[in-house]
């Protein structure tokens, strides 16, 4: 059964500072990895989707990392800003049939000011 | 045409009455999800829709009816509700074919009392 672990589960840091979130599963045979924002009592923002024939993705300040073999992928934010603050939640995605994204639980990310 | 859309955005109901929730895309995506999400957990999947048909029901209580009239609108009918029941109710919308992401739309927030 695919598992997904995200570390650290919250993260507090100082404005302008990078950081690297983590995220692992648990069966490398998965069709893609997504990456999503979700700011208090709202909804998902997707922030990046690697194919799992992709290695990376960026998108302004991020940048998503994916190694299938060994089950890791990272989120690497750039010069982080207060308006960073939110959920990152990580997301597998097994392929074949609909309804098979697995979330891992999600880092708290915190920008101070 | 890029988004979920999601209404109400709030609301509150007894445990006798009966309400609906109802989601809307317009990206041709044929398939559509319910998600569940409780305070500081990640989503869970109730429901999927593909090419308008119920696929996956993630044995859900009954009081939970989804609907699907058609293939841009998803509705989840709502019945005799608990108050265990609140939550943020999540839809989604993804194509079937191809290696695709989701796209979440920004919820509804449901209180039952």
């Amino acid at each position: 059964k695919q598992e997904v672990t995200q570390i650290p589960a919250a993260l507090s840091v100082p404005e302008g500072e990078n950081l690297v979130l983590n995220c692992s599963f648990t069966d490398s045979a998965i069709y893609n990895l997504q990456w999503f924002r979700q700011d208090p009592g709202k909804g998902l923002t997707s922030l990046l989707l690697i194919q799992s024939s992709q290695r990376e993705q960026t998108s302004g300040r991020l940048n998503a990392s994916l190694d299938k073999s060994s089950g890791r992928s990272t989120l690497y934010i750039a010069a982080s800003q207060p308006g960073d603050s939110a959920t990152y939640l990580c997301a597998v995605s097994t392929g074949g049939s609909q309804g098979n994204l697995i979330f891992g639980k999600g880092t708290k990310l915190s920008v101070k000011p | 045409d890029t988004e979920v859309t999601q209404t109400p955005k709030h609301l509150v109901m007894g445990m006798t009455n009966k309400k609906s929730l109802k989601c809307e895309q317009h990206m041709g995506h044929r398939a559509m999800y319910w998600y569940k999400q409780k305070a500081k957990k990640p989503p869970e999947l109730m429901f999927v829709y593909s090419y308008e048909k119920l696929s996956i029901n993630e044995s859900v209580p009954s009081r939970f009816s989804p609907e699907c009239p058609n293939s841009s609108l998803l509705n989840l009918h709502l019945h005799a509700l608990q108050p265990e029941d609140s939550a943020l109710y999540l839809c989604a919308s993804s194509r079937i074919t191809g290696n695709y992401g989701y796209t979440f739309g920004s919820g509804t927030r449901l209180t039952v009392v």
